[in-house]
């Protein structure tokens, strides 16, 4: 079945440490997204890729990278400089402008 | 700037019943796409329907159907006959273009329904 895959779904932090969160997806999206979800608010934009090798900021993007090296994967670092990055965070993709977004089940970020 | 608006966090319904969630936005694009995304509790957003701006005729899928009001600029998601399984926050959002090329989906704050025996 196609769809787009996150990984870990949970993730644990310590203070000061980079992670990754990765997605992957076999629809043959060309556009990929990542958005930041936190408790009682709708999903912010961080990061948003329209092709491969390229990728620009969204509305959140201090304290996070991401790379887009090939069209299914578009993982997303989040940086020790992002002041408070507990939150849940979800991975879409788009086929066309016009159609909707699939997601990936997410993943839910912790710093302890 | 785009925005969307979702003024009731959370909606309780009797199971059976139709229930109406509210959204209005706010844009200066001439052309725009609203969507409804269901969230349960596992976290994964599920698409539920789509409206154009262009589109003569309030879209439908199955129990749901969004009407469309597009001088009061409201998209209000209707579900019919609801089920325990419709319990799951809903959010509306809409299509806007970016300053680098491409689309992005921005979102309102959800409503949070509950459906009850």
């Amino acid at each position: 079945d196609g769809g787009i895959t996150q990984s870990p779904k949970y993730l644990f932090r310590k203070e000061g440490q980079n992670v990754t969160l990765s997605c992957e997806q076999n629809l043959n999206h060309d556009a990929m997204y990542w958005y930041r979800q936190d408790p009682g608010q709708g999903l912010r934009l961080i990061y948003y890729s329209q092709i491969v090798n390229d990728f620009q900021k969204g509305d959140i993007a201090e304290g996070y990278s991401v790379s887009r090296e090939k069209k299914e994967s578009f993982p997303l670092t989040v940086t020790s400089a992002q002041k408070n990055p507990t939150a849940f965070y979800l991975c879409a993709s788009t086929e066309q402008p016009n159609t909707e977004a699939f997601f990936g089940q997410g993943t839910r970020l912790t710093v302890v | 700037a785009q925005k969307i608006t979702q003024t009731q966090p959370g909606m309780f319904v009797q199971e059976k019943e139709a229930v109406t969630l509210d959204c209005t936005y706010d844009t200066s694009d001439p052309s725009y796409g609203l969507f409804w995304y269901k969230q349960p509790s596992s976290g994964e957003m599920i698409f539920l329907i789509y409206q154009g701006s262009y589109d003569q005729q309030n879209a439908t899928e199955g129990r749901y159907s969004l009407n469309f009001q597009k001088a009061r600029k409201s998209a209000n998601l209707v579900i019919s006959a609801s089920q325990l399984g419709d319990s799951a926050m809903y959010f509306c959002a809409m299509r806007g273009v970016l300053t680098g090329g491409g689309n992005k989906l921005t979102f309102g704050t959800g409503t949070q329904l509950k459906v009850e025996l």
